[in-house]
């Protein structure tokens, strides 16, 4: 069965500073990974994927991804993080071939401090 | 452009009445996805159409729950005698598969408060 672990519950990182949001999946072929970012309140909005190629990936809002297979990672960064990101961050996984489901991990909360 | 649109936005039901909502996909798409998601946690899968077919249920969907999709367009998910722990915000998302892969997109969600 597929599954994704975020680690960090909680991240605290001051405006400016830069961000590193960790994702590590399990699934048994080439996965299908995703960032979605949710203010409260709110529905998910898509950040960024990754299905094949470089792996690295760029999306919305100045964030970017690496999947490393070696690692089973697919962690979420940001050189320089705005006051307007705070927000909760999910990744997900699915699966490459024809339809699986996506499964989320349980997100990370971010908050940022003047 | 329209994205996916979920009615109503919010709902307060008493325990043991039923509720139903509305999701509109965008509307090229032919995968519809309903999830669940409770506060501290990320969405969990309920279950999921490609045009009217439902494919895939969860075993998280109880007997009481219910969804349709009856011309591959719009969908609905019906919970009966609602209970205390069905409060929780319902998502609907889509999505049209291809060479690119299977992007879902979500929509705003249905907040269901049972007391």
């Amino acid at each position: 069965a597929q599954s994704v672990t975020q680690p960090d519950i909680h991240i605290t990182v001051s405006e400016g500073a830069s961000l590193e949001l960790r994702c590590n999946y399990s699934y048994g072929a080439t996965p299908y990974l995703f960032w979605y970012v949710q203010s409260p309140g709110q529905g998910l909005q898509l950040l960024l994927k990754y299905f094949s190629g470089d792996t690295l990936v760029q999306g919305i809002k100045g964030f970017e991804a690496e999947f490393k297979r070696s690692q089973s990672s697919f962690n979420l960064r940001k050189p320089s993080v705005h006051w307007s990101d705070a927000a909760e961050y999910f990744c997900a996984v699915g699966g490459s071939g024809g339809y699986q489901k996506v499964t989320f991990g349980t997100g990370t909360k971010l908050q940022v401090i003047p | 452009d329209t994205g996916v649109s979920q009615d109503p936005r919010h709902k307060i039901t008493k325990r043991g009445q039923n509720v139903t909502f509305r999701c509109d996909p965008i509307s090229e798409h032919n995968r519809l996805y309903w999830y669940r998601q409770t506060l501290g946690q990320g969405p969990e899968f309920l279950t999921y159409f490609q045009n009217e077919a439902q494919l895939e249920k969860s075993r998280l969907l109880s007997d009481r729950f219910s969804a349709e999709r009856p011309k591959g367009s719009f969908s609905t998910l019906e919970i009966q005698r609602t209970e205390q722990g069905d409060s929780a915000m319902y998502l609907c998302a889509s999505s049209l598969p291809g060479s690119g892969g299977n992007t879902i997109y979500f929509g705003e969600g249905s907040w269901l408060t049972v007391v």
